[in-house]
């Protein structure tokens, strides 16, 4: 039973469309991340939640808008997708915020063309 | 501000070679380390980790120490098997802002047999 589930693992998509790509877990936690990684494999941090509130928006674009239904639940949805969006982005999970221990899921590769 | 360097890669070892990723930090006060391991295809996995100095963080015998005197965190391990293959990223959670893991840019590691 995956911990930390995203979906989907693949998306091609052209330049200005819309796409959303959705995360769950099942272990409990009440903090929940976005992360984006680049095709040099550097991380960086986009959003953290905690119990469905934002607490980081690490100055992204207002194109990405992540929505939290429960605290089980971080979607992502990107508005009039760019070629530089184009990356993995992971879901991770963790018990709280100060511990660094986070649960990651598989990851989504997204490709605009 | 927080910021996590690692030695570039990738890192090509013959198997039962002696390794160590060099990782160096930049922050305030006494953040926690951490190094994830991410192997192909996956999402990234909690490895190992230091929450104060002179702790040393193990784990499938992978070790690293916090050396507050030269702010770093490199992992070590006396023999590395095939199955090691992957990138391993240094990480580190700041005390002065919790809710966010800075990660360093990563290292491929590539062990042949």
């Amino acid at each position: 039973d995956t911990a930390v589930s995203q979906t989907p693992k693949y998306l091609v998509t052209q330049m200005g469309n819309d796409k959303s790509i959705k995360c769950e877990q099942n272990l409990g936690h009440d903090t929940m991340y976005w992360y984006k990684q680049d095709s040099k494999k550097f991380l960086k941090i986009m959003f953290s939640y905690n119990n469905k509130e934002l607490i980081i928006n690490e100055t992204v674009p207002n194109r990405f808008s992540p929505k939290s239904p429960d605290k089980a639940h971080l979607n992502l949805h990107i508005n009039s997708l760019e070629l530089g969006d184009s990356a993995v982005y992971f879901c991770a999970s963790s018990q709280d915020g100060g511990s660094g221990e986070l649960f990651f899921g598989e990851g989504s590769r997204l490709t605009v063309l | 501000g927080n910021s996590v360097t690692q030695m570039e890669g990738p890192v090509t070892l013959s198997e039962e070679a002696f390794l160590t990723i060099n990782c160096t930090y930049t922050a305030t006060g006494y953040p926690s380390l951490f190094w994830y391991v991410q192997y192909p295809g996956e999402g990234l996995q909690l490895l190992l980790k230091a929450t104060k100095a002179d702790d040393k963080g193990s784990n499938k015998g992978f070790e690293a120490t916090y050396r507050k005197e030269t702010t770093s965190f490199h992992l070590e391990k006396g023999s590395v098997q095939v199955s090691d293959s992957a990138v391993y990223f240094c990480a580190l959670s700041p005390m002065d802002s919790s809710y966010k893991l800075i990660f360093g840019s990563g290292t491929r590691l590539l062990v042949r047999p």
